[in-house]
């Protein structure tokens, strides 16, 4: 099993430009979600999804669009990226039933000018 | 408003020694309460979880303590290695009705072992 994978593992944006981060998970884990990671701030949920074509916010859902189409793919969706979106993406999955243990991915760096 | 606090954000221990991370939480809803351990470059890394029916968890160097009433919780290495020198979060997670859990993340504290 190659767990939770990440595509790409850096990217350099300009302000306004779109991007879509892949997020690709082979454990058939119903739950998904992306959070990003600040010097300080730990982590914070952007969106998660309880299954195929179920989605909803967390904490820091503004900017972000994600969709759900399989159960293996779960990709973020930056429409018009601000400087203020530069961080570390993780895309993270587990077991809905009886599943604690989140798994998260290698992250992206995202930078942008 | 940050539901987690963790200190120190950063800690220096000598090889041997032991090291102590701290976190307290304000919702009393949380119901669980994870650890994760992340090294340069990778993604987190559940380390060790513990509910809140119970006081302490140890496996092997790592223990978690919990004070229910405080509302406070803390992470002990014992006879702490280089290869312990990570960042380390704490969490809280809120079980949502055949949603799963929503985790809430620490601020991060960053270890480092000297050899």
């Amino acid at each position: 099993n190659a767990g939770v994978t990440q595509t790409p593992k850096f990217q350099v944006l300009k302000t306004g430009q779109s991007m879509t981060l892949q997020c690709a998970q082979d454990m058939n884990h119903e739950y998904m979600s992306w959070y990003r990671q600040d010097p300080g701030m730990g982590l914070r949920l952007i969106h998660y999804s309880v299954g195929a074509g179920i989605t909803d916010q967390g904490e820091v859902p503004n900017g972000y669009n994600v969709s759900r189409s399989t159960t293996e793919d779960f990709p973020l969706r930056l429409l018009s990226a601000a400087p203020s979106q530069t961080s570390v993406y993780f895309c993270a999955s587990k077991r809905l039933a009886g599943g604690e243990t989140q798994y998260f991915g290698p992250g992206t760096r995202l930078l942008v000018l | 408003q940050q539901q987690v606090k963790q200190s120190p954000q950063s800690l220096i221990v000598q090889k041997g020694g032991i090291s102590i991370i701290n976190c307290a939480y304000e919702n009393t809803a949380f119901d669980y309460f994870p650890w994760y351990q992340q090294f340069p470059g990778k993604g987190p890394a559940l380390l060790i979880a513990i509910r809140p029916d119970v006081s302490e968890k140890k496996e092997g160097r790592f223990t978690i303590s919990f004070n229910k009433s405080a509302k406070q919780f803390s992470l002990h290495i014992m006879d702490s290695q280089p290869g312990d020198s990570a960042t380390y979060f704490c969490a809280a997670s809120l079980s949502l009705n055949n949603a799963g859990n929503m985790l809430t993340f620490g601020g991060g504290t960053r270890l480092m072992v000297k050899p």
